[in-house]
Formats: structure tokens, C-alpha cells, sequence
């Protein structure tokens, strides 16, 4: 099973700043890890897929980096909507995974 | 547009089972898969298992194999998740998410959630 490790596991950041978030997989997935975004309350939403591509309706002020092992999602201006718990999975393998989550919160 | 909308919130005894539906609309049922996954109480993700929506081809979390069908209903656009011999730690949110394919799976539209609540 692939584990995907999440750092850090809380980022605490003031609107406008930028946010780095780090998703490291356990073995090489490729490009294919996703990320999404989940609010309190709320199902999660996909943000990234295949490592840097945007999905339909997501800002530009999001994106992904990275292959093999080492991943990134950038948001480079936060929004008030930005604070949430973000997740990457990796679609390369079975047993499909999540990684443990990043809390972005307010400073 | 594209919508998953899943069965009402579930209370269960522990030892039942709990079948839990999500139907699908706004898109060709058969030409994407339904991802299963469960979150519990202030918890991460967790992945339970894949349904072709083409040929009910299936994938299944190691953890949870033995205890947990999912199948479909390609006639209603609907697919299903049962669980059997249900644990107190099986009390989660279960979503479903259309799965899409292209050499990567992901999720790219999820259902609202249903909370199942394991407990005697």
C-alpha cells in the first residue's frame, strides 16, 4: 500500500499570505495524485488532478507541482474561503489512498 | 449538471447491516466508475473501495474486504454500498464520488454524505 505523508499537518497563515502544502508518497505514483479541499461540514472537492491540472471552476490561485515521490499544492494568495483541510490521493495503485490532511487556519 | 445524491442518515445496532444508495445524474452513468469513501468523526479520508459503472468491475480496500458489496443499478443511474457485521468503528460519513480514469483515479464530483451511526 502506497502511504502518502501530509506536512505539515497545520499551517497557520494570514489571508494574502502564500500557502505550500507537502504530499510525499512512499513510492513513485507518477503524476498521478490528486488533491481536494474540504470545508467544515461539507463533502470534500477536487481541486487538482494528475499532479498540476486544475479542475473545472477552480481559481487559478491554486495549483500543484511535482512527480514521483514529492508533491506540492501552491495557493499563492489566500482567500477567506481558503481555510479548510486539504487532501492528496494518489490514482497509480491499488489500494487507492489519502494522505492524513493539511489544516490551513487562520493566524 | 453533475449530481450524486446519496440515501438518508442510518442508525444501526451493532452486528447489522447498512445499505447505503447514490444516484447519479447529469452524465452517462456507464462511462465512469463510483468511488466509496468514509471519513470518521474528526478524522482523515478513507479510501473503501471502486465500482465500473461500465461493467461493475470492483476494487476493494484491504481493510474492509469480506464485509463491504458495492454494486449498481445501471437502469437508474444508481449505485450502492453495503456493509455488513457493523462495528461502532464503522460510525463515519460515507460519500460517494464519480470516479474518473485516465491512467490516474480520482474523484471529481462527490455526493452530500451520509452518516451512518453504528451504536447499541
Amino acid at each position: 500500500e502506497i502511504v502518502l505523508t501530509q506536512s505539515p499537518a497545520t499551517l497557520s497563515l494570514s489571508p494574502g499570505e502564500r500557502a505550500t502544502l507537502s504530499c510525499r508518497a512512499s513510492q513513485s505514483v507518477s503524476s498521478y495524485l490528486a488533491w481536494y479541499q474540504q470545508k467544515h461540514g461539507q463533502a470534500p472537492r477536487l481541486l487538482i488532478y494528475d499532479a498540476s491540472n486544475r479542475a473545472t471552476g477552480i481559481p487559478a490561485r491554486f495549483s500543484g507541482s511535482g512527480s514521483g515521490t514529492d508533491f506540492t499544492l501552491t495557493i499563492s494568495s489566500l482567500e477567506p474561503e481558503d481555510f479548510a483541510v486539504y487532501y492528496c490521493q494518489q490514482g497509480d495503485n491499488w489500494p487507492l489512498t489519502f494522505g492524513g490532511g493539511t489544516k490551513v487556519e487562520i493566524k | 449538471q453533475v449530481q450524486l445524491v446519496q440515501s438518508g442518515a442510518e442508525v444501526k445496532k451493532p452486528g447489522a447491516s447498512v445499505k447505503v444508495s447514490c444516484k447519479a445524474s447529469g452524465y452517462t452513468f456507464t462511462g465512469y466508475g463510483i468511488g466509496w469513501v468514509r471519513q470518521a468523526p474528526g478524522q482523515g479520508l478513507e479510501w473503501m473501495g471502486w465500482i465500473s459503472g461500465y461493467n461493475g468491475n470492483t476494487n476493494y480496500a484491504q481493510t474492509l474486504q469480506g464485509r463491504v458489496t458495492l454494486t449498481t443499478d445501471t437502469s437508474t443511474s444508481t449505485a450502492y454500498m453495503e456493509v455488513r457485521s457493523l462495528r461502532s468503528d464503522d460510525t463515519a460519513m460515507y460519500y460517494c464520488a464519480r470516479g474518473r480514469y485516465n491512467g490516474n483515479y480520482y474523484f471529481d464530483y462527490w455526493g452530500q454524505g451520509t452518516l451512518v451511526t453504528v451504536s447499541s
